[in-house]
């Protein structure tokens, strides 16, 4: 159980295009769900959550304008990377967690490569 | 942000060894998660501990959440090619904020 897909799992966009990631939980309800950004060789740096039916809550220095999220039902959320320059390329990460459950079960990563 | 202090940073041992990794914090956490990252993968979450003083196995690997509800340690027995990865605490603290405070991670690299 705790199934947590992620998808696409690897993408190359040119510069100036818009790139929809998806993460779904397959079986389980996520009331909440993440997303992160890796650097090579660093922890998880988190970018925003998002719960069901809300607009999502961004950290600090995150542009919301930039990384659209939307979480419209209890098993899927995405992030739309708009407009996408090569500062953009990175792992990004989703993961998705149960109402009153202190526990986070990851997607296995998008690859983004911004040409 | 804060952040776990996780030690040690990387490790290279030799098959059939055990491994033992810990974090420590400045303030109370309520619950420690341990997760395993392979290069290209998400995490993928080994143990779940939820009370002070707990010790919990999966397998060849175990963890504690500490006392002090400061730390948690992961021990790895008998460690085997498969192991290498890199190994992520992660813990809610007693702020409850809902964000996950993760270490700096462990990678373990086994020489067979």
């Amino acid at each position: 159980g705790a199934v947590v897909s992620q998808h696409p799992s690897w993408v190359i966009c040119k510069s100036g295009t818009s790139v929809k990631i998806e993460c779904r939980s397959l079986d389980f309800q996520a009331t909440t769900m993440f997303w992160y950004r890796q650097f090579p060789k660093q922890s998880l740096m988190l970018m925003a959550t998002s719960n069901e039916g809300s607009k999502a809550t961004y950290e600090q220095g995150v542009e919301k304008d930039k990384f659209l999220i939307n979480h419209a039902s209890l098993t899927l959320s995405t992030l739309t990377v708009t407009s996408a320059h090569p500062e953009d390329s990175s792992f990004y990460i989703c993961s998705a967690q149960a109402s009153g459950k202190n526990i986070q079960y990851f997607g296995a990563g998008t690859r983004l490569s911004v040409l | 942000g804060q952040q776990l202090n996780q030690s040690p940073q990387s490790m290279f041992i030799q098959e059939g060894e055990d491994v033992s990794m810990n974090c420590t914090s400045s303030s109370i956490f309520n619950t420690w998660l341990w997760y395993k990252q392979d290069p290209g993968e998400g995490p993928v979450l080994l143990i779940a501990l939820y009370k002070a003083g707990e010790l919990t196995s999966n397998g060849r690997l175990t963890a504690q959440f500490g006392i002090t509800r400061k730390d948690s340690f992961l021990n790895i027995s008998a460690s085997i090619p498969s192991d290498v990865g890199i190994y992520f605490c992660a813990g809610y603290d007693s702020g409850n904020t809902g964000k996950l405070i993760f270490g700096q991670g462990t990678t373990l690299q086994v020489k067979p």
